[in-house]
């Protein structure tokens, strides 16, 4: 089992749309979780961090953290032909390595 | 520039040589990382390091070595390439339970 699964996608919806994007991890100890937006050639870039149960809202995104479920989403609101690009899940796993683990990503595409 | 950067952007190397990735921040991060990723696998975690001269494997650690001698450089050497090693390698840094800062990227093709 992979530590930290995403829903690979490809995810297409029309602009102004809901995109939801989800993510499961293995690591019950995990504390601190975040998700990444990268464009095509480019390297990640943070858009949102969530750290505790329920939601957290910044703009047009919503990241929602699980932690009994082990489960974290990212909702777009009004989706934009511009958020189309690959999202990736990652969680800072416990114990003393504090390594940062990436799902595989998933592919998003906003039609105008 | 403040921030964390990667040299080179693209290397072209052929098989059987070594080959040394660059990266260097400016933020005294004491965590650093590199990764590469390839289509379908994410990103993918090779080595990283928790302070200076303190480094440690990841999830695909063979056929690559790194040092950490000073807080801010943090390089990548492939000992002997092979072409299962092309990739776009991505060095990252970060304090200790704060997001990480990725660089630029180095797309290494090995022919």
């Amino acid at each position: 089992q992979k530590e930290v699964e995403q829903n690979s996608g490809p995810l297409s919806v029309p602009e102004g749309a809901i995109a939801s994007l989800n993510c499961t991890y293995s690591d019950r100890g995990s504390q601190s979780f975040f998700w990444y937006r990268q464009y095509s050639g480019k390297s990640p870039e943070l858009i949102m961090s969530i750290y505790s149960n329920g939601d957290k809202e910044d703009g047009r995104f919503t990241a929602q953290l699980n932690k009994a479920s082990q489960y974290v989403s990212l909702l777009i609101r009004d989706s934009q032909p511009s958020d189309s690009a690959t999202y990736l899940c990652a969680v800072l796993l416990s114990g003393s390595a504090r390594q940062l683990t990436f799902g595989s990503g998933t592919q998003l595409t906003v039609l105008p | 520039d403040a921030g964390i950067t990667q040299s080179p952007r693209y290397k072209i190397t052929e098989t059987g040589r070594q080959v040394t990735l660059m990266c260097h921040q400016t933020w005294s991060h004491s965590y650093m990382f590199w990764y590469r990723q390839d289509l379908g696998h994410g990103l993918r975690l090779i080595y990283y390091s928790a302070a200076a001269d303190i480094t440690d494997k990841g999830e695909v650690p063979d056929g690559y070595v790194v040092s950490r001698s000073k807080t801010e450089n943090f390089p990548l050497t492939l000992e002997s390439a092979t072409r299962s090693q092309t990739s776009v390698y991505f060095c990252a840094s970060r304090t200790l339970d704060t997001e990480a800062f990725f660089g630029q990227g180095t797309r290494l093709t090995v022919v």
